[in-house]
């Protein structure tokens, strides 16, 4: 079975863009995690999804991100305007149920220069 | 607020063991433990449910006392693959399927 789809798996871009993660959960899961992970700050969880609901955002760091998930098998995690600090590796995760076992994508890794 | 690991780091040769700790200052329903290895995903290992239940890996144990809000993963008879990061990922009772990370453990093991 394919595991969690994250693209782009790399992504460079200026101070000021906008930029636009992707990811696909496993079939079948209800829940759907967004995580940021710095040498600073470790691993933080940025938003959840359950059944397509935001249900905590309270890790968002400003209003600069926003997360979408408008079907079952697609979520977006947007930063509008970028800023040098959100580099990061930004991981989604999804699980059968909310407090179920969270399987990890590869990740992307975002500079922002 | 974020649970506390300890140690920070561990070195072994192979076929030593280790225990890996995490402890919360909040009422735990469960923790989690992952393995990441550089440059990876994180890796699920474990689940330790509040009432007892585990989950998880057969080679890795681990233990959860609710009453002291700490868990434990033990690492028998090491392996040169068991080397990486170890998170554990506590639930608070308060706070159903959100998960809180340690800032990790790093276990190096060497032949």
């Amino acid at each position: 079975d394919a595991g969690v789809i994250q693209s782009p798996r790399h992504e460079v871009t200026e101070m000021g863009q906008e930029v636009t993660l992707r990811c696909k959960p496993i079939s079948g899961h209800n829940s759907l995690f967004w995580y940021r992970q710095t040498m600073m700050r470790g691993l933080e969880l940025l938003i959840y999804f359950n059944n397509n609901v935001p249900i905590d955002d309270s890790g968002m760091p400003e209003d600069r991100f926003s997360a979408k998930m408008p079907n079952a098998s697609f979520s977006t995690l947007k930063i509008q305007p970028s800023e040098p600090r959100d580099s990061a590796v930004y991981f989604c995760a999804s699980s059968l149920l909310a407090a179920d076992t969270q399987y990890f994508g590869p990740g992307t890794r975002l500079t922002v220069l | 607020q974020q649970p506390v690991q300890s140690p920070q780091a561990v070195i072994l040769r192979e076929g030593e063991d280790a225990v890996i700790n995490c402890s919360s200052s909040k009422a735990l329903y469960s923790v989690h433990w992952y393995r990441q290895k550089h440059g990876e995903a994180p890796v699920f290992l474990m689940i330790l449910l509040k009432g007892g239940e585990q989950k998880g890996h057969d080679k890795i144990s681990a233990s959860f006392n609710e009453k002291k809000q700490q868990s434990s993963l033990y690492l028998t008879a090491s392996q040169l693959s068991y080397s990486g990061t170890y998170f554990c990922g506590t639930e608070a009772g308060t706070s159903y399927g959100k998960l809180t990370f340690g800032q990790g453990t790093i276990l190096t093991v060497h032949p």
